[in-house]
């Protein structure tokens, strides 16, 4: 299994532009998730689903959608990008969601740059 | 609401033992996990306590006590890879988890 695979790894944007990262997983996990992690703070979730065509806003959502047209996908999209946006994003995933003591599988994360 | 206290580095010698201490405070606190983060990766399960006590895997021991909103990883026989980040993370019955700035452990020779 390749677990949760992220992609791209790297990118770099300009203030306005739209990108999507993508996110997909191979352990059949219905909750996926989206973070963004800034240097000397904790992870923030951005948005989750807890199944496909479900999915809820996070801690951080502005100027972020996403969608779960298939379990294994999860794309984050960026509407407008902005240099605060610039971080590290993570896709997560779990089999039955963190409630229920399941573990979140991390991607190997996107850094992404917003000049 | 939810609050986590942890220190943010603690520095240890080669094949000594470390305690991270974690004070939280989570509405609705359901259990609580324990993940090791290296430099440039992504973090990583270490533990998950839901019950009072000591969970021991290996190396790595975790301690919950629900009472204090305390909890505690122990790390013996350190080893240089060991060098990472500890993030102390509480869940609540929503599922809801607060990831901390976590605790920087650095191992010297």
């Amino acid at each position: 299994n390749a677990g949760v695979t992220q992609t791209p790894k790297f990118q770099v944007l300009k203030t306005g532009q739209s990108m999507t990262l993508q996110c997909a997983q191979d352990m059949n996990h219905e909750y996926m998730s989206w973070y963004r992690q800034d240097p000397g703070m904790g992870l923030r979730l951005i948005h989750y689903s807890v199944g496909a065509g479900i999915t809820d806003q996070g801690e951080v959502p502005n100027g972020y959608n996403v969608s779960r047209s298939t379990t294994e996908d999860f794309p984050l999209r960026l509407l407008s990008a902005a240099p605060s946006q610039t971080s590290v994003y993570f896709c997560a995933s779990s089999s039955i969601g963190t409630a229920n003591n399941s573990p979140l599988h991390f991607g190997n994360g996107t850094r992404l740059t917003v000049t | 609401g939810q609050n986590i206290d942890q220190p943010t580095e603690m520095t240890a010698t080669e094949g000594a033992i470390v305690q991270i201490n974690c004070t939280y405070q989570t509405s609705g606190f359901n259990g609580l996990f324990w993940y090791q983060q290296h430099a440039g990766e992504a973090p990583t399960f270490l533990s998950y306590n839901v019950l009072d006590g000591l969970e021991e895997k290996g190396r790595f021991s975790s301690f919950l006590s629900r009472s204090k909103g305390y909890s505690y990883l122990l790390l013996k026989e350190l080893q240089m890879k060991d060098s990472a980040s500890y993030l102390c993370v509480p869940t609540d019955s929503w599922g809801k988890l607060q990831f901390g700035a976590g605790t920087q452990v650095v191992v010297t020779p």
